[in-house]
This record gives structure tokens, sequence and C-alpha cells, in this order.
């Protein structure tokens, strides 16, 4: 079965710190990759999404990721973080076994960004 | 706002009763999806809807949980005789094709006493 692991259950940075956060999958056919954002009190929104194409996706608010195939990774990364980027992050992937359905979620990695 | 509602927004009920969340889509989105998301977890996969049609369910979906989307527009999600176990938020979520993005609503937060 499908599986997604988010590494980094807690991070803690001071603001202006570089953010990288680890996502990694189990499956090894195609699939869609996503990173999901939640702030406090706020629902699911998306951050940003890779289909195909350019490997180096750029989302919304300087975020961007990475999509390595050969490493089944998909990570996280933002320059420079602002005490705004305190959220929890989840990357989730959906899978073309599944005719790239359902979503399939990481534990999630909760970010604090200290001013 | 145009975006997935769901209501309540919190729901408290004891153990055995029945309870039901109600979803209502982006408009025109054709695809309807459920979740449920337990403290330190990910959201993990129910069910999903395209229009009226029910076409998954996952085994987390035991017999006491039921989804239903009549007329391929709002959908509700039913559990009855409710456990502990259901305490969760319960998440809904759609997208307009296939392949397109899912955008999430605010969810059901449902505590079972």
């Amino acid at each position: 079965a499908q599986s997604v692991s988010q590494h980094n259950h807690h991070v803690i940075l001071s603001e202006a710190a570089s953010l990288e956060l680890g996502c990694n999958y189990s499956y090894g056919g195609t699939v869609n990759l996503f990173w999901y954002v939640q702030y406090p009190g706020q629902h699911l929104q998306l951050l940003l999404k890779y289909f195909s194409g350019d490997p180096l996706v750029k989302g919304i608010k300087g975020f961007e990721a990475e999509f390595i195939k050969s490493k089944f990774s998909f990570n996280l990364r933002k320059p420079s973080v602002q005490w705004s980027d305190t959220a929890e992050y989840f990357c989730a992937v959906n899978e073309e076994n599944t005719g790239f359905q359902k979503l399939v979620f990481g534990t999630g990695t909760r970010l604090l960004v200290s001013p | 706002d145009t975006g997935v509602s769901q209501d309540p927004r919190h729901k408290i009920t004891k153990r055995g009763q029945n309870v039901t969340f109600r979803c209502d889509p982006i408009s025109e989105h054709n695809r309807l999806y459920w979740y449920r998301q337990t403290l330190g977890q990910g959201p993990e996969f129910l069910t999903y809807f395209q229009n009226e049609a029910q076409l998954e369910k996952s085994r987390l979906l035991s017999d006491r949980f039921s989804a239903e989307r009549p007329k391929g527009s709002f959908s509700t999600l039913e559990i009855q005789r409710t456990e502990q176990g259901d305490s969760a938020m319960y998440l809904c979520a759609s997208s307009l094709v296939r392949l397109e993005t899912q955008y999430f609503g605010p969810g059901t937060r449902l505590l079972v006493l």
C-alpha cells in the first residue's frame, strides 16, 4: 500500500531561517504530489502541486518543492521563513494505480517560527 | 464564500447515538471526497463520489458509516451507533475533474463521549 513519510514532526525556526521539510513516498509508478498547509484555526489549503514537467515547482508565499523521482522524494523549501508561516504542513500523494483518486497524506510537520 | 462548506463545525454526542454531517462542495465540482483526521495524523481517505455515484469506499468505513450524494450536489455522512473511536475531524473535499486539485472544507469535529 502507498505510504507517505514526513520525518520531521516538529520544526522550530527563527524568522529568516531557511526551511526544508522532507517527504518520501513508497509507490514506484506515476504519482501526483501535493503540499497542503493548515494555518492555526483554518482549513487545509493547497500550497503547491506537481503533476508533470519541471520537477521544481513553485507555490504560494515563496514556497517551492523539488520532485526527485530516483529518491521518491518531494521536499518542501523556503529560503527565508516568516512568523506567519507557523502552521502544519502535509505532504500528499495520489497514484496511477488508484486512478489518481484518493490522496494519501503524511502525518504532517508542525512548524513554529519564532519572531 | 464559494469554497467547500461543512455543517456542523462541531458535534458532541454520546456513545450509541447517530450523527449526520453535511458537505456542500464547490459549485460544479463533480467529485466529492470524505476523509477522517485523528490527532497527530494526516487525513485518511474514507470514500468518494463522482456526481451521485459512490465509486470507492475505504476499509476504514465500517458498516456503521454511510455516505450519500443525492442529485450529485451536497453529500451527507452518517455514523450510526457512534463509538468513542469515531472521535475525529471529518473532512470533505471536492474537485472538478479526476486529476484536478482537491479543495478542502473546514471539517466537522466530532467528539463521542
